[in-house]
């Protein structure tokens, strides 16, 4: 099947920028998408690009999409101490997931 | 209004036994997934139904996983019997009717298994 793969672990000091990466191989996808999972919880959809668009931006969070490079990340302007939580970008043509980044925030 | 509903939250048994999941979506939601999640990877879907039909369940190890959605509003999923690498977090997620991909689904908190 198709991979999406993404570093791991991310520290980053709250009020600095993250950026979470991510590649993928499944160049057929209408969509990619960012999830974020806190401790205990479930999935919740963070936000989405569609593979048409070069960036999206949506309040703190801004989405870089390179087609040509298969690569995606994601943006925290501003990061805060609530914003540590996991990471999964996800390619909806066969419902995969990264393995997920984890973010941590410093005070 | 409500999200999905699942439980148990936490189980724990020994290989070899039996064990179930249950999942309520959110009402009027014609599309349920079930996924599996191990500690440090992405959630793997398991089986996709469209209302009470399978769509997909090319990842479901049908030796011992076991699905169904009758009435096709809630969902249980069955393990029989259970090996150690099982243990994992076992998400179900709804969407909407006449819709796919995965930003229209809503995840439940998830069932966490514990096979010793």
């Amino acid at each position: 099947g198709e991979d999406v793969e993404q570093s791991l672990f991310l520290s980053v000091r709250e009020g600095d920028s993250s950026v979470i990466n991510c590649t993928y191989t499944d160049s057929s996808s209408t969509y990619l998408y960012w999830y974020k999972q806190e401790p205990g919880a479930g999935l919740q959809l963070l936000t989405y690009i569609f593979s048409n668009m070069d960036m999206k931006q949506d309040q703190r969070l801004t989405v870089l999409l390179n087609k040509k490079d298969k690569h995606l990340s994601l943006r925290i302007a501003d990061t805060q101490t609530g914003d540590s939580a996991i990471y999964f970008c996800a390619s909806p043509n066969d419902m995969r997931f990264g393995a997920g980044t984890r973010l941590t925030v410093k005070p | 209004e409500a999200g999905v509903a699942q439980s148990p939250r936490y189980k724990i048994i020994e290989k070899r036994q039996s064990v179930a999941f249950w999942c309520n979506p959110i009402s009027g939601h014609a599309t349920l997934y079930w996924y599996q999640q191990i500690l440090g990877q992405g959630p793997k879907l398991l089986i996709q139904f469209q209302n009470n039909g399978v769509v997909d369940d090319s990842q479901l190890p049908k030796d011992r996983f076991s699905a169904e959605r009758l009435k096709g509003v809630d969902s249980t999923l069955k393990i029989q019997p259970a090996k150690l690498e099982d243990s994992a977090v076992y998400l179900c997620a709804s969407s909407p009717t006449g819709t796919s991909g995965v930003h229209t689904q809503y995840f439940g908190p998830g069932t966490r298994l514990t096979v010793l």
